[in-house]
C-alpha cells in the first residue's frame, strides 16, 4: 500500500528553526510536495521537490533524498504566523497525489 | 478575484437530504478535483476531471455525482445524506493531470458539511 507518514504535532519557538520530516513508500514517485494549512482554511502550495537536494525559498527550504524516500521542510526565523498544519503529499506513477495526514506545528512567544 | 471559488462556505442539514457544492475556477486550468478532510484531517482525493472528463473515480459511494459542465466548473451532489458524510469537502484545480514541472494544486476554501 501507498503510505506517508509525519509527526502528528510540533512545537517550536518564535524565532527559532524547526525542520518537519516526512517518509513515503508509494508506486513511483513523480515529485514531493510541501502544503501549508492554517485551522480553518485551504491548503496552499509552499514548495516542490523531484530531484534529490535542497530547494530554497526564503525562510522556507525542502529537501528530497529519493533513496530514503525521505524529505524534510525547514521553516527558519519561525513567526507567530507560521502555525499551521503543513502537508507532505507525493505524486505516484499514475500522477495521483497521496496526502499525509500532515504535522500541527505550535509556535510558543 | 477569487481563483477557486466554492459555495456554500458552510451547509448544515439533516439525514437523508439531497444538497449539492458548487465550484468554478477561473485560472484557465484543465484539471479539477473533489478531496473530503475529515476530522482527522486526511486529504482524500474523490474525483477528478481533466477538460470535463472524468478520470480519477476513487472508492465513494455512489450517493456522491460529479458534474462537470465546462472545464471551469466541477459541482459535486449528494444524495441520501449519511451521518458519516459530515466533513470540510475542497474544491481544487491544476493545470494538468502529469505535473511533471510539479504544477501545485489551487484550493477553494472549503465546504463545512453538517450533517444532523
Amino acid at each position: 500500500g501507498q503510505n506517508i507518514d509525519q509527526p502528528t504535532e510540533m512545537t517550536a519557538t518564535e524565532g527559532a528553526i524547526v525542520q518537519i520530516n516526512c517518509t513515503y513508500q508509494t508506486s513511483g514517485f513523480n515529485g514531493l510536495f510541501w502544503y501549508q494549512q492554517h485551522a480553518g482554511e485551504a491548503p496552499t502550495f509552499l514548495s516542490y521537490n523531484v530531484l534529490d537536494g535542497l530547494e530554497e525559498k526564503g525562510r522556507f527550504s525542502s529537501f528530497l533524498s529519493r533513496s530514503k524516500g525521505y524529505s524534510y521542510l525547514l521553516l527558519k526565523e519561525l513567526q507567530m504566523k507560521d502555525s499551521a498544519s503543513y502537508l507532505c503529499a507525493v505524486l505516484d506513477s499514475n500522477y495521483q497525489l497521496i496526502w499525509g495526514a500532515g504535522t500541527k506545528l505550535i509556535i510558543k512567544p | 478575484d477569487t481563483a477557486v471559488s466554492q459555495t456554500p462556505k458552510y451547509l448544515v442539514t439533516q439525514m437523508g437530504n439531497d444538497k449539492s457544492i458548487k465550484c468554478e475556477q477561473n485560472l484557465g486550468h484543465d484539471t479539477m478535483y473533489w478531496y473530503k478532510q475529515d476530522s482527522k484531517k486526511f486529504l482524500k482525493i474523490m474525483f477528478s476531471y481533466n477538460n470535463k472528463e472524468l478520470i480519477i473515480n476513487e472508492t465513494v459511494p455512489n450517493r456522491f455525482s460529479p458534474k462537470s459542465p465546462d472545464k471551469a466548473h466541477l459541482n459535486l451532489h449528494i444524495n441520501s445524506l449519511e451521518l458519516g458524510d459530515s466533513a470540510v469537502y475542497f474544491c481544487a484545480s491544476s493545470q494538468s493531470t502529469s505535473p511533471e514541472v510539479g504544477q501545485p494544486q489551487h484550493f477553494g476554501d472549503g465546504t463545512r458539511l453538517s450533517i444532523l
